[in-house]
């Protein structure tokens, strides 16, 4: 059964551009929850889709914006890249039924310039 | 406003200890806490889920268990091995939401 698939898993950008990562569920996963990891605060929840719909929602500038797809596959976009939005980005897959686990992809590892 | 904490930041043992990390939270009213291993520059790998009516779990020389009434849940690791170096971080949802609230982690160091 294959796990979280991130895409790609680095990336450099330059101050001012955009960027779009990528996550594929498990399958039969219909939640998809994005985070961002710095050293300084830990991971922040970003926001959850369920069935194409947001869920919920992090305390994060409208520069960060996400959707989902029909068949689970997420997408998140940060536009007006800045410096501290270098950061590994993390996905987070569940059934979205309420007390099941969650399950991480391996990141996607950003660095603004 | 949810807050975890996990202490110690890091920890230190030789190889074979038995050991315990810590994880507390402010508001006891939680769905599940799930424990995490996360290895440098990787993702976060599940190590156990307690839901909301349990009140441990066990997968092979791991050992969570939970007291909601206190704030508190701990993971045990037994006989530890210079593999379980990591940093370990546990997690919490609350009011139905998927939402995971995070701590900091515990970096644990097993040396040979």
């Amino acid at each position: 059964k294959a796990g979280v698939t991130q895409t790609p898993r680095y990336l450099i950008k330059t101050r001012g551009q955009q960027v779009t990562l990528s996550c594929s569920p498990i399958s039969g996963h219909r939640s998809v929850s994005w985070y961002q990891q710095t050293p300084g605060q830990g991971l922040q929840f970003l926001f959850e889709y369920f069935s194409e719909t947001q869920r919920n929602k992090g305390n994060f500038p409208g520069r960060f914006s996400g959707r989902q797809f029909s068949n689970s596959r997420s997408e998140m976009n940060v536009s007006t890249l800045e410096l501290g939005d270098s950061a590994l980005y993390l996905c987070a897959s569940s059934l979205g039924v309420l007390n099941t686990e969650a399950f991480f992809g391996q990141g996607t590892r950003l660095t603004v310039v | 406003k949810q807050e975890v904490t996990q202490i110690p930041a890091a920890l230190s043992v030789p190889e074979g200890e038995n050991l315990v990390l810590n994880c507390s939270f402010t508001d006891s009213a939680i769905y599940n806490l799930q424990w995490f291993r996360q290895d440098p520059g990787k993702g976060l790998t599940s190590l156990l889920l307690i839901q909301s009516s349990q009140r441990e779990q066990t997968s092979g020389r791991l050992n969570a268990s939970l007291d909601k009434s206190s704030g508190r849940s701990t993971l045990y690791i037994a006989a530890s091995q210079p593999g379980d170096s990591a940093t370990y971080l546990c997690a919490l949802t609350q009011g139905g939401s998927e939402k995971l609230v995070f701590g900091k982690g515990t970096k644990l160091t097993v040396n040979p």
